[in-house]
């Protein structure tokens, strides 16, 4: 069965710290690419897509992520953090064909210190 | 345009209860998804609808209903709520290429 890993559940970093939160799926092909964030009370918001060509993808506020098929990863990175970034971050994927149905990773909560 | 909108915000049942979240979108899309969020699960799927009058079971169906009562509206029914449904409850929606867009949410509990 599919599934998408993120193995840190948490994670603290200082302001101004660079920052690369990590993903893993299984599937038997390649599928779509996700990461949302959902701050506190709110709901998830789309960060960057991936679903062909240039494996090194950019998102909103400063994010990127890259998708490496030889690992099975999608890792998500942001060269300079803001204490604004404090949120939970979520990896999603989709098989292709799959109906438009995404797994999500449980999480990786992340603290900005100042 | 509002994108995705949900009600209640919270609400809070007690055991056997039964109730019905509402979401709706504005953005003309095909494909609406309902999940829960539970602490260190991330989201799971309860039922989607690829297109208008049709619905599918998704990850953890069972105490759920759902009706597609329209392209805009997808409603998520608890015919008899249970403490195991406390949960933060997410609509989504998509058109194409399998990019969602969520709403809020809805934070229920069930004593």
């Amino acid at each position: 069965a599919q599934s998408v890993t993120q193995p840190d559940i948490h994670i603290t970093v200082s302001e101004g710290a660079s920052l690369e939160l990590r993903c893993n799926y299984s599937y038997g092909a390649t599928p779509y690419l996700f990461w949302y964030v959902q701050s506190p009370g709110q709901g998830l918001q789309l960060l960057l897509k991936y679903f062909s060509g240039d494996t090194l993808v950019q998102g909103i506020k400063g994010f990127e992520a890259e998708f490496k098929r030889s690992q099975s990863s999608f890792n998500l990175r942001k060269p300079s953090v803001h204490w604004s970034d404090a949120a939970e971050y979520f990896c999603a994927v989709s098989l292709t064909g799959g109906g438009n149905k995404l797994t999500f990773g449980t999480g990786t909560q992340l603290k900005v210190e100042l | 345009n509002a994108g995705v909108t949900q009600t209640p915000k919270f609400q809070v049942l007690k055991t056997g209860q039964s109730m019905t979240l509402q979401c709706a979108q504005d953005m003309n899309h095909n494909s609406m998804y309902w999940y829960r969020q539970d602490p260190g699960m991330g989201l799971r799927l309860i039922y989607y609808s690829a297109s208008e009058g049709t619905t599918d079971k998704g990850e953890v169906p069972n105490g759920y209903n759902v009706s597609r009562l329209n392209k805009r509206e997808f409603s998520l029914r608890l015919e008899s709520a249970a403490p195991s449904q406390t949960s933060v409850y997410f609509c989504a929606s998509s058109l194409d290429h399998y990019e969602q867009y969520f709403g809020p949410g809805t934070r229920l509990t069930v004593t």
